[in-house]
């Protein structure tokens, strides 16, 4: 089966930095995925990872160990508009038709403080 | 930029109708999804779509669910006979196909069944 865990909720203050991890156990890995989704919307692409290693993209980074399926993403110089949900998601195995659907955890709730 | 469009964003219905939720896909993009997400729960997978058929459903997407692509721009899906738990966010997304790419959520809509 699949399972992706990540915390529930977690709280940062402005300005600081903040590391969301995500474990996964999945049959299959095309990589993994995290998005954004502010309440009520909908899930917006953050950012991919298929080898291990850190991805950077502006403020946000992201973290891949295949071997301990670990992920985490990492979001610098918190600001007020990245209080949302953010979303693991693993692409678990190719369908064979190039269906490289994806198995999302439930979400970490992000509260950014000032 | 291109994005994903749904309608209509709100539709409420009573148990048993049939509705069908309305999307169009990215232009360029040949898979198409539909995910759900119940209110407070993870986004979950239903049914992907490529070269008019589908190629990979989940254990929700049973017999009351369809999808089709009547024209070359609209991808939908249908309900037969709504449930009282069919109540949810339903989510268009579609890709280019490879395996980095991610997938593009449209801004869903939201079901409710009276």
């Amino acid at each position: 089966g699949q399972n992706i865990d990540q915390p529930t909720e977690m709280t940062a203050t402005e300005g600081a930095i903040v590391q969301i991890n995500c474990t996964y156990q999945t049959s299959g890995f095309n990589g993994l995925f995290w998005y954004q989704q502010h309440a009520g919307e909908a899930p917006t692409f953050l950012s991919y990872n298929v080898l291990d290693g850190l991805e950077e993209k502006g403020r946000f980074s992201s973290f891949l160990s295949r071997s301990k399926g670990y992920s985490y993403l990492l979001l610098k110089e918190l600001q007020m508009k990245d209080s949302a949900s953010y979303l693991c998601a693993v692409s678990p195995h190719d369908s064979g038709a190039g269906s490289y659907q994806l198995t999302f955890g439930k979400g970490t709730k992000l509260s950014v403080i000032p | 930029e291109p994005e994903v469009t749904q309608t209509p964003s709100h539709q409420v219905t009573q148990m048993g109708q049939e509705v069908i939720l309305r999307c169009v896909p990215i232009s360029n993009h040949l898979y198409f999804y539909w995910y759900r997400q119940i209110l407070g729960q993870k986004v979950e997978f239903l049914v992907s779509f490529y070269n008019n058929e589908i190629s990979e459903k989940s254990e929700i997407f049973d017999d009351q669910f369809s999808v089709e692509r009547p024209d070359g721009s609209n991808f939908t899906l249908k309900i037969r006979s709504t449930k009282l738990e069919d109540s949810a966010m339903y989510f268009c997304a579609s890709s280019e196909g490879l395996r980095s790419s991610p997938l593009h959520f449209g801004n869903g809509t939201r079901l409710t069944v009276t």
